[in-house]
């Protein structure tokens, strides 16, 4: 089975300092792991993946991940906040080989930035 | 322009009555999926579609039906014996499966009045 955690509800974080929104998972075998953000009433807008080659994973909007293999993590981080960052962020995992052929995702964390 | 569009927007429906969702993509995937979404659950899956023709249940299929008889229609009905209908619904797709990036459509959210 796979699944992903993010233990955050919510993350608050002033504009102008780095923000980390955590995400854990678990699978059977290797996972592809994604990050999706989600503005009120609307559909999710994929922000990054990770496949397979570099641990950091650059994506849309100055965002990027770390793939943490060992500690099973991949955490959504920001060098810089902005306020038009606040938003819900959810983690989603896939394992290659095993496993169902869609995404699991987390129970979302909502990102406030205060400016 | 190329997407995945979801119609309507809104959707109220009285309690005992099946109700449509539709859901079309231009953008010739191979894959299509639902999920429903409710506060503090993040997406939860219904159903996906890796074909044509095919259909595979999620997590949450019962009181709900698909059909894909189309590449580019995936339309989710949500029956009668779906006991708690109230939810965001999104719809979304993939080129195939194997290329797992998702595409989402802007939602349906669904009222039971």
């Amino acid at each position: 089975a796979q699944s992903v955690a993010q233990p955050e509800d919510q993350v608050n974080v002033a504009e102008g300092n780095p923000l980390t929104v955590k995400c854990t998972y678990s699978v059977s075998g290797n996972p592809y792991l994604f990050w999706y953000v989600q503005y009120p009433n609307r559909g999710l807008q994929f922000l990054l993946k990770y496949i397979t080659g570099d641990n950091l994973v650059k994506g849309s909007y100055g965002f990027e991940a770390e793939f943490n293999k060992s500690q099973t993590s991949f955490h959504l981080k920001k060098p810089s906040a902005l306020v038009s960052d606040s938003a819900l962020y959810f983690c989603a995992v896939r394992d290659r080989v095993t496993g169902r052929r869609a995404l699991t995702f987390g129970s979302g964390t909502r990102l406030q930035v205060q400016p | 322009d190329g997407g995945i569009t979801q119609s309507p927007k809104y959707l109220f429906r009285k309690e005992g009555q099946n109700v449509t969702l539709s859901c079309e993509q231009n953008l010739n995937h191979d894959a299509m999926y639902w999920y429903r979404q409710d506060p503090g659950q993040g997406l939860r899956l219904i159903y996906y579609s890796q074909i044509v023709n095919d259909f595979q249940k999620g997590d949450i299929a019962e009181g709900y039906s698909v059909s894909r008889e189309k590449k580019e229609s995936f339309p989710l009905t949500v029956t009668s014996a779906q006991k708690n209908p109230t939810a965001f619904y999104l719809c979304a797709s993939s080129l195939t499966v194997e290329v797992t990036e998702a595409f989402f459509g802007q939602g349906t959210r669904l009222t039971v009045v």
